[in-house]
């Protein structure tokens, strides 16, 4: 597609429950962003990845969270035993390695409800 | 900008009049800075952006600032419509070898008819 997609665009779950969230970045894109946005609060950076280097996961804010990407394509974020300290929309972005270009350009988001 | 995780301050500006939103960055190796529009429901979009060899750069509309010495990006929206109400963010690149951005924490724009 033309930009980034996210899916579920709208995730309820229990307490306890474990989600995945999925990322289509922009085809060529080698940069990938997962962002956490708690309802009328700013973006909360969870995790980075840049090629084939080391992801930098120093926003992930526990363990419960992880985040893979296959390549330079589709990246899953996982949430395990879900709190309701989670609920938030989460945004990823994608964007070529010279950033200069535009910057990052986002997807819509997958707004998350734990109950 | 505010650290993330407050609520984001407001700017309320009449329609018809020019906008000013600021926003103050931290990282003085940074070289890149953008400005980024969110409309509510919306991931954010990209409006515009400035290198550090330039303290002014225009788009349609906006204009960015870009001030080295006190570490001050702005957004300078003229002729504000009711279509720019939204929030704003800046983002700045720390000059980092991946280029992962940084965001402020946002300001909200409304605009009064």
């Amino acid at each position: 597609g033309a930009g980034v997609s996210q899916s579920p665009s709208n995730k309820v779950t229990e307490k306890g429950k474990d989600v995945e969230l999925r990322c289509d970045p922009i085809s060529g894109h080698t940069a990938l962003y997962w962002y956490r946005q708690r309802l009328g609060q700013g973006l909360e950076f969870l995790i980075y990845f840049q090629g084939n280097s080391a992801p930098d996961k120093s926003g992930l804010p526990s363990d419960r969270f992880s985040a893979e990407r296959t390549g330079e394509s589709v990246s899953t974020l996982t949430i395990q035993r879900t709190q309701q300290e989670d609920s938030a929309v989460y945004l990823c972005a994608s964007s070529l390695i010279e950033v200069g270009a535009g910057g990052s350009f986002f997807g819509p988001g997958t707004r998350l409800t734990v109950l | 900008g505010e650290s993330v995780g407050l609520h984001l301050p407001t700017l309320s500006v009449q329609e018809g009049d020019n906008s000013i939103i600021n926003c103050a960055y931290s990282n003085s190796a940074s070289d890149y800075f953008i400005w980024y529009k969110q409309e509510s429901g919306k991931g954010p979009q990209f409006i515009i952006d400035i290198r550090s060899n330039m303290d002014k750069r225009q788009g349609q509309r906006v204009t960015v600032l870009l001030n080295k010495t006190v570490k001050h990006l702005s957004l300078q929206i003229a002729a504000t419509q009711p279509g720019d109400s939204a929030v704003y963010f800046c983002a700045e690149n720390g000059n980092n070898a991946g280029n992962m951005l940084t965001f402020g924490g946002g300001t909200r724009l409304m605009v009064k008819p």
